[in-house]
């Protein structure tokens, strides 16, 4: 069963500096869907960016950008600039391409920014 | 263009009971999915609805069950509650299935 890891609970960044957020994932599979979302406390998951296995190139999204390194089964969140707002719990997804009903989530990095 | 909507917000019920969540899925998408969020945990797949036929199904009894509406609106019903059963419920909707899933805000069920 695919697994998501993400070993930070917790990261705190300046405003206006830069912070990486780690994932990890397990699957045996080569097609695939990796996603970042945001849910801030209002609770509302929100898409961040969303990264295709069989493109090579890191998605960008604005100030968010991702490290993807198939190989090592890797996908990192990038927030440069960061901004009072970008606060939340960022959660890390897999899903299959095949299996494509079933969304796997990490358990989340709580992001603090500090003014 | 209108987003996911669920309701209500927070619930609050007792062991034994039985609730029902709803999910207004975001205009033009056909497919609803259900996730519980335990607090301080990541989401949970419990299952998901395609043009109104169930369309897998996570790791959860029976006693949680759903249903997809000719408008692809959604429910989702819990049987016999438990404690454990205290959770944030996201509903999220998407165009086809295997498109990027859009969250609701949540309802927010405790058991007490």
């Amino acid at each position: 069963a695919q697994t998501v890891t993400q070993s930070q609970p917790e990261m705190s960044v300046q405003e206006a500096e830069t912070v990486t957020l780690s994932c990890t994932y397990d699957t045996s599979e080569s097609d695939y869907y990796l996603f970042w979302y945001k849910q801030p406390p209002s609770r509302q998951m929100i898409l961040v960016i969303r990264q295709e296995a069989y493109k090579q190139q890191n998605a960008t999204e604005n100030r968010f950008s991702v490290n993807f390194q198939k190989a090592a089964k890797s996908f990192s969140l990038k927030i440069s600039d960061s901004q009072l707002g970008d606060a939340a719990m960022y959660f890390c997804a897999y899903r299959s391409a095949d299996n494509n009903n079933d969304m796997r989530f990490g358990a989340g990095t709580r992001l603090t920014v500090k003014p | 263009e209108t987003g996911v909507t669920q309701s209500p917000t927070h619930l609050i019920k007792t062991r034994g009971q039985q609730v029902t969540l709803r999910c207004s899925s975001q205009s033009g998408h056909n497919t609803v999915s259900w996730y519980q969020q335990a607090l301080g945990q990541g989401p949970q797949f419990i299952f998901q609805y395609y043009r109104e036929e169930e369309n897998g199904r996570g790791n959860f009894p029976p006693r949680f069950s759903g249903l997809q509406f000719p408008n692809y609106s959604s429910e989702l019903n819990v049987n016999a509650l438990e404690l454990d059963d205290s959770a944030l419920y996201l509903c999220a909707s998407s165009l086809a299935r295997a498109e990027t899933q859009y969250f609701g805000p949540g309802t927010r069920l405790l058991v007490l």
